[in-house]
């Protein structure tokens, strides 16, 4: 079955940067486009970018260009999101989520990973 | 970018009862790219419905979406006790994608 796995909590001090991944099986890695969704505590989801595995090409929300890289492994079928100059505002849960293969809503999801920024 | 204004914030009810949910965009969702997805605490999102009102995989009949344009609704006809959630509906029809904010239901 599609299994999506996202690695474990991180805790960063302001100003760090953080690598999640995000490991994907069950499916033909480099058909579908995998998306990255954050949600801060008692908040909403929040849309941050994508990547299409295929070819590598990335799209990112206007907010996070130039803080955020999304890359990915093909021969391990796993998806990286960095960010950069973290700050207390990005104290989030971070999830990775694989769209269909035509459209970008997000049948699967990976449980979350959490990233704490404190100093 | 386009934005979804969900309403109510919190929806009161009892299990049997009806739930209505209103998703409100912005501007025209283009193709009728709407979803709805439920989450419960400590869980990641799970898809219930895409193109306004196709059930995802494994979705029970009780929960329908409707609307068109600007308006959408997702209705549960009975609600049971594990649909005691927060709701997010989300376009992808124009980029970026975007959500709204949520409504959650809870018991009354």
């Amino acid at each position: 079955q599609v299994q999506l796995v996202q690695s474990g909590a991180e805790v960063k001090k302001p100003g760090a940067s953080v690598k999640v991944s995000c490991k994907t099986s069950g499916y033909t890695f480099s058909n579908y486009y995998v998306h990255w969704v954050r949600q801060a505590p008692g908040q909403g989801l929040e849309w941050m970018g994508f990547i299409n595995p295929n070819d590598g090409r990335t799209t990112y929300a206007q907010r996070f260009q130039g803080s955020l890289t999304v890359t990915r492994d093909m021969s391990t079928t796993t998806v990286y999101m960095e960010l950069t100059g973290l700050s207390a505002d990005d104290t989030a849960v971070y999830y990775c989520a694989k769209a269909t293969r035509f459209l970008q809503y997000f049948e699967t999801w990976g449980k979350g990973t959490t990233v704490t920024v404190s100093s | 970018e386009m934005v979804l204004t969900q309403s109510p914030g919190t929806l009161s009810l009892s299990p049997g009862e009806r739930a209505t949910l209103s998703c409100r965009a912005s501007q025209s969702v283009g193709n009728n790219y709407l979803a709805w997805y439920q989450q419960k605490p400590g869980q990641a999102p799970r898809l219930l419905i895409y193109g306004i009102s196709s059930r995802a995989t494994d979705i029970p009949d009780r929960f329908s979406g409707s609307g068109s344009g600007t308006e959408f609704t997702l209705t549960i006809s009975r609600l049971e006790t594990e649909d005691f959630a927060v709701y997010y509906c989300q376009q992808y029809g124009t980029a970026p994608t975007t959500f709204g904010g949520g409504t959650k239901v809870e018991i009354k």
